[in-house]
């Protein structure tokens, strides 16, 4: 079983709708989570961070559920511009762990006029 | 600051040949960590180095795959020799320990054809 799971995609939405998807993490130890956006051809970069009590940055919002080992990403009223593929990670925040990440395959979401 | 910089970004060699891949991380930054993505198999964490150390190298498939981080502004990630399906992109990124989201800046890849 892979550490951290998303289903892949794609997720077709129309352009001004709403589109929301999961991610899995098997181990329990883990502390810290993430949502990684990768474009197209480009490198991923850090979209937000996804705290215990739920987070929004403007459009955006994670929420955590460590009971059910899962967390989500909302998008609310999609862009074109949100089209991309976005990874699901996870830290154990431990002294051996250290900086290292955990990455999902990645979800992709093509937002269409 | 310039970012986490890769070279070549692109690269094509055929089967057989030693491929050497470079990573610049930011400055001041004191892990290291080297990545590969193909559409089967996702990111894959190959290796990691703190403070020039390698720390983890569990993901590196075999013994044709090695890395090295000589100093703090420098890591090169070998390939020798060389096969088909070593076809990827091959990320670099780097990070502060002690930041609150631990957030790797990824350089921009380097994409690896094998022939």
């Amino acid at each position: 079983r892979k550490e951290v799971e998303q289903d892949p995609g794609p997720f077709n939405v129309p352009e001004g709708a709403t589109v929301a998807f999961n991610c899995t993490y098997s181990n329990s130890a883990s502390q810290s989570f993430f949502w990684y956006r990768q474009d197209c051809r480009k490198e991923p970069k850090l979209l937000m961070s996804v705290y215990s009590s739920g987070n929004e940055d403007g459009r955006f919002t994670a929420q955590l559920n460590r009971a059910s080992q899962y967390i989500s990403l909302l998008i609310r009223d999609s862009k074109l511009s949100d089209s991309a593929t976005y990874l699901c990670v996870v830290n154990l925040r431990s002294e051996a762990a250290g900086n290292k990440l955990t990455f999902g395959g990645g979800t992709r979401v093509l937002v269409k006029p | 600051d310039a970012g986490v910089i890769q070279s070549p970004r692109h690269e094509v060699t055929e089967m057989g040949q030693e491929v050497t891949l470079r990573c610049k991380p930011i400055s001041g930054h004191d892990y290291l960590f080297w990545y590969r993505q193909t559409m089967m198999r996702g990111l894959e964490l190959l290796i990691y180095f703190n403070n020039n150390v390698p720390i983890d190298d569990s993901g590196m498939p075999e013994d044709r795959f090695s890395a090295k981080m000589p100093n703090a502004s420098f890591s090169t990630l070998k390939i020798q020799p060389s096969e088909p399906r070593d076809s990827a992109v091959y990320f670099c990124a780097s990070s502060l320990s002690g930041a609150p989201d631990l957030t790797q800046y990824f350089g921009p890849g380097t994409r690896l054809t094998v022939l």
